[in-house]
Parts: C-alpha cells; sequence; structure tokens
C-alpha cells in the first residue's frame, strides 16, 4: 500500500456546489495531517492542519478517520477560484519527514 | 519579507552538465528541505537539513548533493545531469525539524536535461 494514496481526479463541479477528498494514508503513528493546495504551476501552500478529529476553517473542513486510516477535506459553496490540486500530506514511515500524497485536481466551474 | 527565494526559474541543461540550485529563505528557520515534483507522483524528499552545519538524504538522493551553506542558504548541486531528473524542483522551510511544523515553498524551478 502507498505510504498516501489520493484520486488524482479531476473533479469537475458547478460554483456553489459541496465537494469532498478523500486521501488515506498507511502509517498507523501518524498524528498531524495537512492540506495543502498548489494552483497550476506554483508552489504548495498551507490550506488546513488536522491534528485530532477534524478542523473546520470557513468554507473548508477537514476531518480525519483514524480507525480507517483516512482523512477528507470538504469544501462547500465551491468558487471558481478554489480550482486547484489539493494536496494530503501525512508524517512519513521513516523519521519524522512528511509524505506528500500525488494531489486531487478540483475544477469548479461557472 | 520575500519568504523561500529559488534561482533560477528555468533551466535546460544538456545531459553529463552540472549545475547547482540555489535556495534561500529569511524566515530564519532552522530545517530547510529539497523536493522534486513529478507528474503524478507527488513531491519526493531529496535532501533535507534539519538545522545549520546537517544534511541527511531523503526518499531519492540518488545523483544529487547540497550544501547547508549558513542558515538562510541550502543549495542543490546536479554533478552530470541525466533526463531522469528533468522535473521541477522546489525548496521548503520550516521553524524545526518535525512533521507538525508548517513547510514553506519557494516559487520552484523547472529543469530540462535534453
Amino acid at each position: 500500500r502507498k505510504e498516501v494514496e489520493q484520486d488524482p481526479g479531476p473533479f469537475n463541479v458547478p460554483e456553489g456546489a459541496t465537494v469532498a477528498f478523500n486521501c488515506t494514508y498507511s502509517n498507523s503513528a501518524s498524528q498531524s495531517f495537512f492540506w495543502y493546495r498548489q494552483d497550476c504551476r506554483k508552489e504548495p501552500k498551507l490550506l488546513m492542519s488536522v491534528y485530532s478529529s477534524g478542523n473546520e476553517d470557513g468554507r473548508f473542513t477537514a476531518q480525519l478517520n483514524r480507525a480507517s486510516q483516512y482523512i477528507s477535506l470538504l469544501i462547500r459553496d465551491s468558487k471558481l477560484s478554489d480550482s486547484a490540486t489539493y494536496l494530503c500530506v501525512v508524517p512519513g514511515n521513516a523519521g519524522n519527514m512528511l509524505t506528500f500524497g500525488g494531489g486531487t485536481r478540483l475544477m469548479v466551474k461557472p | 519579507n520575500a519568504g523561500v527565494t529559488q534561482t533560477p526559474k528555468f533551466q535546460v541543461l544538456k545531459t553529463g552538465q552540472s549545475m547547482t540550485l540555489q535556495c534561500a529563505q529569511d524566515m530564519n528557520h532552522n530545517s530547510m528541505y529539497w523536493y522534486r515534483q513529478d507528474p503524478g507522483m507527488g513531491l519526493r524528499l531529496i535532501y533535507y537539513s534539519a538545522s545549520e552545519g546537517t544534511t541527511d538524504k531523503g526518499e531519492v538522493p540518488n545523483g544529487y548533493n547540497v550544501s547547508r551553506l549558513n542558515k538562510r542558504e541550502f543549495s542543490l548541486r546536479l554533478e552530470s545531469a541525466a533526463p531522469s531528473q528533468t522535473s521541477v524542483y522546489f525548496c521548503a522551510s520550516s521553524e524545526d525539524r518535525g512533521p507538525w511544523n508548517e513547510q514553506y515553498f519557494g516559487p520552484g524551478t523547472r529543469l530540462t536535461v535534453t
């Protein structure tokens, strides 16, 4: 099993829709998780951190399911500006380094 | 505050040529990282420096060397470029080592090896 797996998408949704992505991870000892956002041909930037069961920031909600070893990102009321690739990031199996998923691409259309 | 800066932004090399990618951060961070990003592969860690004066291998170190010149600067060197090293290279920094620290990324260097 890969350390971090994501559906690459793309997820094509209309403006105003609610969309959710899942990410599965293999390291059951992981304590902290992150969602990064990466715009086309730009660098990744931190969107949200998830340390316990979940985190909410405006239209964005991240949830953690330790038993099933997945984290999810829910985006409500999608905006055109939400179009980007969303990277799931978890601590790797080796040392304290981070492991990045391949990303899920979201396209929000008018 | 410029954050993390990288030079050059673009580079084309011929097989066998060498080059150094430069990275600097002005956030007084202790830890710095070099990643490569290939389509569908996610970011993969090449080397990291937990603190000034130390460097360690990441997931894909073969064909690369690094130097932590001082607290601000961390360079990545390709001694003999190969087409398999065609990629986008990102430098990142964090306050400290450890998975709970947010990593701040530079704008990337797009490298093509022909």
